[in-house]
């Protein structure tokens, strides 16, 4: 039920892309996207919802196929303030609002 | 101060012994959360709770209680502690969908 995330890490160059994907085996409502740093809370990145759209924060975007049930994050030229851990989460019982089921996290290193 | 509040922020306790980490929100959010976060694990659902008085089990609520009497506050209690137990604590409370968390109680059982 917990959603899978990849890669689990990834290390990447000040300017660089990288995608991290979210799949699950359940029928997907929502997608959730935070992002955590080295020794503090996770943050609220952004939600998609069924109907395929695709979201974006700065330079960071989201897309969420509902039939593939899977979601991906992309960080285009990426920054230092990146860095850190990404997490998705999937909604359980339909809808965006409840509780989530969270995956893994995939840790993104960014190095200058 | 608005806001999400936790604490302690750290603690160290004993096998057996009873312990309560508070949660506190001033945003009158409906729900609210607890995870508790391990490596290798991510965050992890023990408890969650869609109003005052209405609370429900997440993915890991073995030797957790909860109790919610007033909106604001969702203090989690573990009955009797065990070294398994040892873990980052983060509470949240929730808007249309987009959880805000508290900055965290680090608990080691000894």
């Amino acid at each position: 039920q917990q959603p899978v995330q990849s890669p689990q890490a990834v290390i990447l160059r000040e300017g660089e892309d990288a995608v991290i994907n979210c799949s699950s085996s359940k029928a997907l409502y929502s997608v959730h996207w935070y992002r955590q740093k080295h020794g503090e809370a996770p943050v609220f990145l952004m939600i998609l919802l069924k109907g395929g759209e695709q979201k974006g924060h700065d330079k960071i975007s989201a897309s969420f196929n509902e039939k593939k049930q899977q979601s991906s994050l992309y960080l285009t030229a990426s920054q230092l303030s990146y860095s850190g851990t990404y997490f998705c989460g999937t909604a359980v019982g339909g809808g965006s609002q409840g509780n989530l089921i969270f995956g893994k996290g995939t840790k993104l290193s960014v190095k200058p | 101060d608005a806001g999400i509040t936790q604490s302690p922020r750290y603690k160290i306790t004993e096998t057996g012994r009873q312990v309560t980490l508070m949660c506190h929100q001033t945003w009158s959010h409906s729900y609210m959360f607890w995870y508790r976060q391990d490596l290798g694990h991510g965050l992890r659902l023990i408890y969650y709770s869609a109003a005052a008085d209405i609370t429900d089990k997440g993915e890991v609520p073995d030797g957790y209680v909860v109790s919610r009497s007033k909106t604001e506050n969702f203090p989690l209690t573990l009955e009797s502690a065990t070294r398994s137990q040892t873990s980052v604590y983060f509470c949240a409370s929730s808007e249309w969908g987009v959880q805000y968390f508290g900055p965290g109680t680090r608990l080691l059982v000894l």
